[in-house]
């Protein structure tokens, strides 16, 4: 069955990017939706946003000016970058498969912590 | 504005059933949603895609145990034969105009 990996950087300093990267295995990226989605320590879960396999994107309204999604499905990949980072962005960042409607699976989620 | 409300905690003995709701911002009743179970410490996990008629259908491997039902703007999860595993975060999700939202979450003691 599907299964998601999250990786990247555990520490990024304040005004810098996050990147992470997220790899499919026992499927194809080559269909469905993709998404990112963080839980900031103690609270609950937020959608970051999510990329078609066709390269489209959506984000949410509140993160749109800095979010960048792409795909790489020569690697059954998909990326976040998340641009001007604070303390706020702080978080566990999951990536899921996206039906179009629900998320499912889901990865088992990497820290992010924003410090100097 | 699409928006879900869920109650911060519930409580449950050992063995009992529990039920635990989602509410669906005005104008949005008819919006099918899906539940997801979060254990201590880790991942979300899928549970059911739960519509507006009450019914459902479930993530692989998820036991009977749990089953999911409707009325008007509410979606109710509700899990029977509480097991100590089930202790976890619930948290329900939509989705609409190209967004994905989540409410806010509920904490469920089994006792």
């Amino acid at each position: 069955q599907v299964q998601l990996q999250e990786s990247g950087p555990g520490l990024v300093k304040p005004s810098e990017t996050l990147s992470l990267t997220c790899t499919v295995s026992g499927g194809s990226i080559s269909s469905d939706y993709w998404s990112w989605i963080r839980q900031p320590p103690g609270k609950g879960l937020e959608w970051i946003g999510y990329i078609y396999y066709s390269g489209s994107t959506n984000y949410n309204p509140s993160l749109t000016s800095r979010v960048t999604m792409s795909i790489d499905a020569s690697k059954n990949q998909f990326s976040l970058k998340l641009s001007s980072v604070t303390a706020a962005d702080t978080a566990v960042y999951y990536c899921a498969r996206d039906q179009g409607t629900v998320l499912s699976p889901w990865g088992q989620g990497t820290l992010v912590t924003v410090s100097s | 504005q699409l928006v879900l409300t869920q109650s911060p905690s519930a409580s449950a003995s050992l063995g009992a059933s529990v039920k635990l709701t989602c509410t669906l911002s005005s104008g949005h009743s008819s919006f099918a949603i899906a539940w997801h179970q979060q254990q201590p410490e880790k991942g979300p996990r899928y549970l059911m895609k739960l519509n507006s008629d009450g019914s459902h259908s479930k993530g692989d491997g998820i036991p009977d145990r749990f089953s999911g039902s409707s009325s008007g703007a509410e979606r109710y999860l509700t899990i029977s034969s509480l097991q100590s595993e089930d202790e976890a975060d619930y948290y329900c999700q939509t989705w609409g105009s190209g967004i994905r939202v989540f409410g806010g979450g509920t904490k469920l003691t089994v006792l």
